[in-house]
């Protein structure tokens, strides 16, 4: 079935450690995006990709970093830069770029990757 | 910031109509409404969207008021299972992220 997977579900990390969530799309969608999601909050978009080896810093992009060197994959780095990375990480995938220009800006969205920092 | 207000939380009876309203006055005319829901733990799922026209499809409907400055999302039967947060969200179709506000949350009870 096509959709979007996140891996891993859970995730704890060390202060002073980075951690990498993984994002695979077999949906053939260009545009790629990672939220951030506190509780009880809305989400806030971290990077995006509108195409391979392209990507632009989202709202809070501060101590993550991401790659999109395949297009079925969009990766983030949680750094230990990042002063608070105890969050739900949510990734996202839409048709050419629809999420950010013209299109029905349908967005879909995996799973989420839960990490806490100890 | 996001561009629309909507109540923090609702509740609605099993069976009955749910609706939940949006205010969106400073929204401009190249701007499109849309609707995602989000259930506990999971990512959200879109729904619905529209720019003038009230529009519908299998999950729920749109209604979008004349000056495009509120719309209501309806579920016509709501059930336990659409207990969540609804997000309103307006965009620009040429350009603009989705940018999601806290949304409402909605109760189904029996």
């Amino acid at each position: 079935d096509g959709g979007i997977t996140q891996s891993p579900k859970y995730l704890f990390r060390k202060e002073g450690q980075n951690v990498t969530l993984s994002c695979e799309q077999n949906l053939n969608h260009d545009a790629m995006y990672w939220y951030r999601q506190d509780p009880g909050q809305g989400l806030r978009l971290i990077y995006y990709s509108q195409i391979v080896n392209d990507f632009q810093k989202g709202d809070i992009a501060e101590g993550y970093s991401v790659s999109r060197e395949k297009k079925e994959s969009f990766p983030l780095t949680v750094t230990s830069a990042q002063k608070n990375p105890t969050a739900f990480y949510l990734c996202a995938s839409s048709t050419s770029a629809s999420g950010l220009g013209v299109g029905t800006g349908e967005l879909f969205f995996g799973e989420g990757s839960r990490l806490t920092v100890l | 910031d996001a561009k629309t207000t909507q109540p923090t939380s609702m509740d609605c009876a099993e069976g009955r109509a749910a609706n939940l309203p949006c205010n969106h006055s400073t929204i401009s005319g190249n701007e499109y409404v849309y609707w995602y829901r989000q259930i506990h733990s999971q990512g959200p799922q879109y729904i619905i969207h529209g720019l003038k026209n009230n529009e519908t499809n299998e999950m729920a409907s749109l209604i979008i008021t004349e000056d495009r400055k509120s719309s209501t999302l309806i579920l016509p039967h709501a059930t336990l299972r659409d207990t969540a947060v609804y997000y309103c969200i307006v965009r620009s179709g040429s350009q603009g992220n989705l940018i999601f506000g806290k949304g409402t949350k909605l109760s189904v009870k029996p």
